[in-house]
């Protein structure tokens, strides 16, 4: 079974400027966060989607970052314009929407340096 | 949302056996305690959950006390590969979004 895709792997970009990171999730998985984690710090949910609707974005600075997710399958995160704070890994996972199941399945993330 | 607290860091000897604790004392009845842990340049890899009784996996076990304010993963034979930030969370079920929060974790240290 293939697991979570992201890329770009890595970015360095300039403050102000525009960077986007795309994620696939598992076949089938209809739940799909997108976690920012800051150097020592654990992941901080920014957008969370059930298909392609969002469930939770309360903590996704929307002045700057958008998140999409067309047909219920791939999801796009945006930062425009970025700024030194938004260097960090940015993680995207999946989850089958069945309640009671634990296990979030993560890809290996995106890694932004912002200068 | 209840928390969890857990060491910053522990250190343990290769195939020897590791128990990491986690304090949830506010936790509800409807949360279950999970853990994940993320090596290094990773995601987070989920590890196990469980509600009330005490569970086990082929990566690790999971006691939870009677009380349910505590737990403790154990790892029974620690390798290199181990080495890991450990994540104890609780997840809510009585709620729609069932998120996890996130705390620092535990930073796993294998001696060879």
């Amino acid at each position: 079974e293939a697991g979570v895709a992201q890329s770009p792997r890595y970015k360095i970009i300039e403050k102000r400027q525009s960077v986007a990171f795309w994620c696939n999730p598992i076949s089938g998985h209809a739940t799909l966060y997108w976690y920012q984690q800051i150097l020592g710090q654990g992941p901080k949910l920014l957008i969370q989607f059930q298909n392609n609707g969002v469930v939770d974005d309360s903590q996704l600075p929307k002045d700057r970052f958008s998140a999409e997710r067309l047909k219920g399958v791939d999801s796009t995160l945006k930062i425009q314009p970025a700024k030194l704070e938004d260097s960090a890994v940015y993680l995207c996972a999946s989850s089958h929407p069945t309640r009671y199941t634990g296990e979030l399945f993560f890809g290996e993330g995106s890694r932004l340096t912002v200068l | 949302d209840a928390k969890t607290t857990q060491p910053n860091s522990m250190e343990s000897n290769e195939e020897e056996p590791v128990h990491l604790p986690c304090n949830h004392s506010t936790i509800s009845g409807t949360d279950y305690i999970h853990w994940y842990r993320q090596l290094p340049s990773q995601g987070p890899e989920y590890v196990i959950h469980g509600l009330t009784s005490n569970v086990n996996n082929r990566m690790a076990s999971l006691a939870i006390a009677e009380d349910r304010k505590s737990s403790t993963l154990i790892l029974h034979r620690a390798t290199l590969r181990d080495a890991a930030v450990y994540y104890c969370i609780l997840r809510d079920y009585g709620e729609s979004n069932y998120q996890l929060i996130w705390g620092a974790g535990t930073k796993l240290i294998i001696k060879p």
